[in-house]
């Protein structure tokens, strides 16, 4: 399996433009997550996903962050506008709970998109 | 309000052994999990307790205690590779609420 894979790896962006960040999960995993790490805050949980439908939002900073699935191979993280204070590293992850799996099963992170916001 | 604790860093010498603490205050709680981190990489996972007792994989083994909110991971035999960072993190709800802590930086000198 290739894993998560997350595009693009890298973006740099000038403050008030769209972003878009992008995530294919482990396919036939169930559960989809959005995290932002920095150096102040640590690993946070923005929002996640089961079966294509969100759970739990209550990490997402401000109604400038927004997220989706369309489907079960795919999700978007948009910021609009972008603000400096937006810089960090973008992580998804994916994880599978069925058939035979619990809480034990883990979260599989993908490479994460860097953001820089000028 | 919700807080999962352990040391910023630790400096231990090659062929130690190293515990990292965890001490952990959630509403909720299905599971405890070891991540490792290491620089501009994404988080891998190392271990996972959800009842009280010793978990072992090979180098690393992890604790948990549920009446005292504590966890501890064991690092034995370290090795160079072993320098990153070990997350600490609770699931507080039955599908996929994790909260981390902010990291404990290991440090191996030769």
């Amino acid at each position: 399996d290739a894993g998560v894979i997350q595009s693009p790896r890298h973006e740099v962006t000038e403050m008030g433009q769209e972003v878009t960040l992008r995530c294919k999960p482990i396919s036939g995993h169930d559960y989809l997550f959005w995290y932002r790490q920095t150096m102040m805050r640590g690993l946070e949980l923005l929002i996640y996903f089961n079966n294509n439908v969100p759970i739990d939002d209550s990490g997402m900073p401000e109604d400038r962050f927004s997220a989706k699935m369309p489907n079960a191979s795919f999700s978007t993280l948009k910021i609009q506008p972008s603000e400096p204070r937006d810089s960090a590293v973008y992580f998804c992850a994916s994880r599978s709970t069925a058939p035979a799996g619990g809480p034990g099963d883990t979260q599989y992170f993908g490479p994460g998109t860097r953001l820089t916001v000028l | 309000g919700q807080n999962i604790d352990q040391p910023t860093e630790m400096t231990a010498t090659e062929g130690a052994i190293v515990q990292i603490n965890c001490t952990y205050q959630t509403s909720g709680f299905n599971g405890l999990f070891w991540y490792q981190q290491h620089a501009g990489e994404a988080p891998t996972f190392l271990s996972y307790n959800v009842l009280d007792g010793l978990e072992e994989k090979g180098r690393f083994s992890s604790f948990l205690s549920r009446s005292k909110g504590y966890s501890y991971l064991l690092l034995k035999e370290l090795q160079m590779k072993d320098s990153a960072s070990y997350l600490c993190a609770v699931l507080t709800d039955s599908w996929g609420k994790f909260q981390f802590g902010a990291g404990t930086q290991v440090v191996v000198t030769p």
